[in-house]
C-alpha cells in the first residue's frame, strides 16, 4: 500500500500518559500536515512540515504537544500529561507542493481516548 | 475571518434519489476549493479539487459546481447509493498561502 499510513491507529490510555503517533507520508511528497478531529466537527489544523522544517503551528499546540519529521520522511506525534480533553482523532496528510497546497492525501487516522 | 459553512448540517435521503450539498466561504484571495468524503472513523477521502477558474468538476456520480463571485459551491449526488452514506467536508484554500479552511461537514445517510 502506497497511501499515508498513521500507527497505531486506535490508543487507549490513562489521564497523565504520554502518547506518541507515527505517520508515514507518501514517499515522493515533501509536505506532512497533522489534524486533529472531534466528533462532528471537521479537521482542525495542528502543524505541517516542508521536508524536515516545522513550518506553522498553531494555537491549538499547547507545549504538550510536539511533532518531529527528523529526515523529512515519517513524522511523529508526541502528547505529553494527557487530559481527556486530547481525546480525539489525529489526522495525518502529505502532498507535494509547490507554490500552493497540492492535493492532499489523509492517513486513516489514530483514534486517542483519554480515560 | 475566513470561514467555510456547510449546510445542510445533516441530510437523510432514500437510495436512488439526488441531493445537494452547499458551501459557502469567505476566504479572500481564494486559490482553490475541496470536497472530500469521509466514512466514519475513516481519513478524508479527495473528490473534487477546482480552481477558481472551474464551474464544475465531476467524478462519477458527484459533481462539483464553484461560483466563485458568489464564494459558492455545491455537491451533487446522482442516484444516491447506501456507500454514500458519508461526511462531506468543504476545504478552501487562499491563493499565496499554505493554510486549508476547513468546514464542519454535512452528515449524508442514505436509507434502503
Amino acid at each position: 500500500d502506497t497511501g499515508v499510513s498513521q500507527d497505531p491507529r486506535h490508543k487507549i490510555t490513562k489521564r497523565g500518559q504520554n502518547v506518541t503517533f507515527r505517520c508515514d507520508p507518501i514517499s515522493e511528497h515533501n509536505r506532512l500536515y497533522w489534524y486533529r478531529q472531534t466528533l462532528g466537527q471537521g479537521p482542525e489544523f495542528l502543524t505541517y512540515f516542508q521536508n524536515e522544517a516545522q513550518l506553522e503551528k498553531s494555537r491549538l499546540l499547547s507545549d504538550r504537544f510536539s511533532a518531529e519529521r527528523p529526515k523529512g520522511s515519517f513524522s511523529t506525534l508526541e502528547i505529553q500529561r494527557t487530559e481527556q480533553g486530547d481525546s480525539a482523532m489525529y489526522l495525518c496528510a502529505s502532498s507535494f507542493a509547490g507554490q500552493n497546497t497540492g492535493e492532499l492525501f489523509f492517513g486513516e487516522g489514530s483514534r486517542l481516548t483519554v480515560l | 475571518k475566513n470561514q467555510v459553512e456547510q449546510s445542510p448540517q445533516s441530510l437523510i435521503i432514500l437510495e436512488g434519489k439526488n441531493c445537494t450539498l452547499q458551501c459557502n466561504y469567505t476566504v479572500s484571495p481564494f486559490s482553490n476549493l475541496r470536497w472530500y468524503k469521509q466514512d466514519t472513523g475513516r481519513g478524508p477521502v479527495s473528490l473534487t479539487i477546482m480552481t477558481f477558474s472551474e464551474n464544475t468538476k465531476s467524478n462519477g456520480r458527484y459533481t462539483a459546481t464553484l461560483d466563485a463571485d458568489t464564494k459558492q459551491s455545491s455537491l451533487h449526488i446522482t442516484a444516491s447509493q447506501l456507500s454514500d452514506s458519508a461526511s462531506y467536508i468543504c476545504v478552501v484554500s487562499g491563493y499565496n498561502t499554505d493554510k486549508l479552511i476547513f468546514g464542519t461537514g454535512t452528515r449524508l445517510q442514505v436509507f434502503p
